[in-house]
């Protein structure tokens, strides 16, 4: 079965700075997909990124961008120039290819402060 | 477009009384996806369907629980009768398929069974 490990509980960051959020999954499949979910305190459940595991590119999104390491299984979030509203639950979840199951990690909290 | 749109936004019910959720997914979109969030368990797929047939159930945690899709444009989530354990966040998803896997997710039903 597949996992999905987000091992920070917590994170913090000053308004403008970088910061790198980690995940780490746990697979035999060769080809799947990897999210990056933001959730406010609206509650709302975002897309911030996507990544096809076949791509080596790694995906970017303005202020996002992802870190692929296939071979570690590893897919951490990188935000630079971080905003208040960057304040929110972030969750790293998988997908293998040709199922619709979305496996979460339990989340990492992002507090950006002014 | 309008995104997913799950009603009602909050529930509170007494122990023992049938609670519905409904969810109307994105036009055009011909998967959806019902979860449930809890702190102790996280992000949880409970059903999904394709093209308004029930795929995998395997997800719902007991008999008490159902979810139909009578049309393209409709689904719910009964509980019945319903229970304290069953207080969470309950959200929808939906996706077009060959849409690049992505899932949109309404902004969730926040049940508390007293």
């Amino acid at each position: 079965a597949q996992t999905v490990t987000q091992s920070q509980p917590e994170m913090s960051v000053q308004e403008a700075e970088t910061v790198t959020l980690s995940c780490t999954y746990d697979t035999s499949e060769n080809n799947y997909y990897l999210f990056w979910y933001k959730q406010p305190p609206s509650r709302q459940m975002i897309l911030v990124i996507r990544q096809e595991a076949y791509k080596q590119q790694n995906a970017t999104e303005n202020r996002f961008s992802v870190n692929f390491q296939k071979a570690a299984k590893s897919f951490s979030l990188k935000i630079s120039d971080s905003q208040l509203g960057d304040t929110a639950m972030y969750f790293c979840a998988f997908m293998k290819v040709n199922t619709d199951k979305l496996i979460f990690g339990t989340g990492t909290r992002l507090q950006v402060f002014p | 477009d309008a995104g997913v749109i799950q009603s009602p936004r909050h529930e509170v019910t007494e122990m023992g009384q049938e609670v519905t959720l409904r969810c109307k997914p994105i036009s055009g979109h011909n998967s959806l996806f019902w979860y449930r969030q809890t702190m102790m368990r996280g992000l949880e797929l409970l059903i999904y369907f394709n093209n308004n047939v029930p795929i995998d159930d395997s997800g719902m945690p007991e008999d008490r629980f159902s979810a139909k899709m009578p049309n393209a444009s409709f689904s719910t989530l009964k509980i019945q009768p319903s229970e304290p354990r069953d207080s969470a966040v309950y959200f929808c998803a939906s996706r077009r398929q060959g849409g690049k896997n992505i899932q949109y997710f309404g902004a969730g039903t926040r049940l508390s069974v007293l």
